[in-house]
């Protein structure tokens, strides 16, 4: 089935540890995107990525970074520089304008820093 | 700065009762209008769109939504909730900023129907 996997669902880290969530879609999708959910906020927009090789920081980018060496792949690495990282991380990608521009949501993944 | 504001962050209603989730934004040029649904232990999945034509559009499950541009506003209705509906729902807005398109999000509605 065609769809974006988010590993791990849940993953828990000690303070001053780097981590790296991972993002795969199989949808030949060019846009990738990496938002943070907190309660009683909107989604918020870490990086987002265009096309292969080339990504572009969001509202909240710093204490994040990303790669986009593949199509296929968007991992996005919590470092110790992020001041909050507990968090709900949700990736997503966008299919092209003819198919309406629509984004499509991985299940999200559950930082827990202990 | 754009924005995108959801009135309510709770609603509570009853089964059968009628929805409507208020969405305004903050933008004076060309718009497109999505609204998301996020059930419980479930990925973010899109509701429905609205991009030109017809403001009222019709969503899946028997939701739809008006958009009205004088008003800057794109509320989600339904006329008889189940409670089935009972999740997190997002309104974003996405508009041309920077020479790219941007994706702007509400704060979300949780919607608990009660039995």
């Amino acid at each position: 089935d065609g769809g974006i996997t988010q590993s791990p669902k849940y993953l828990f880290r000690k303070e001053g540890q780097n981590v790296t969530l991972s993002c795969e879609q199989n949808l030949n999708h060019d846009a990738m995107y990496w938002y943070r959910q907190d309660p009683g906020q909107g989604l918020r927009l870490i990086y987002y990525s265009q096309i292969v090789n080339d990504f572009q920081k969001g509202d909240i980018a710093e204490g994040y970074s990303v790669s986009r060496e593949k199509k296929e792949s968007f991992p996005l690495t919590v470092t110790s520089a992020q001041k909050n990282p507990t968090a709900f991380y949700l990736c997503a990608s966008r299919d092209g304008p003819r198919s309406g521009n629509t984004i499509y949501f991985g299940e999200g993944s559950w930082l827990t820093v202990v | 700065a754009q924005s995108v504001s959801q009135h309510n962050h709770h609603v509570i209603l009853s089964e059968a009762a009628s929805l409507e989730l208020g969405c305004n934004y903050s933008y004076g040029g060309t718009v497109n209008l999505f609204w998301y649904v996020q059930y419980p232990g479930q990925h973010l999945q899109l509701l429905l769109k609205y991009f030109s034509g017809d403001p009222l559009v019709k969503g899946i499950k028997g939701f739809e939504a008006e958009f009205i541009k004088s008003k800057f506003s794109f509320n989600l209705r339904k006329p008889s909730v189940q409670w089935s509906d009972t999740a997190e729902y997002f309104c974003a807005v996405r508009v041309l900023q920077d020479s790219n398109y941007q994706l702007i999000w509400g704060a979300g509605t949780k919607l608990i129907i009660k039995p």
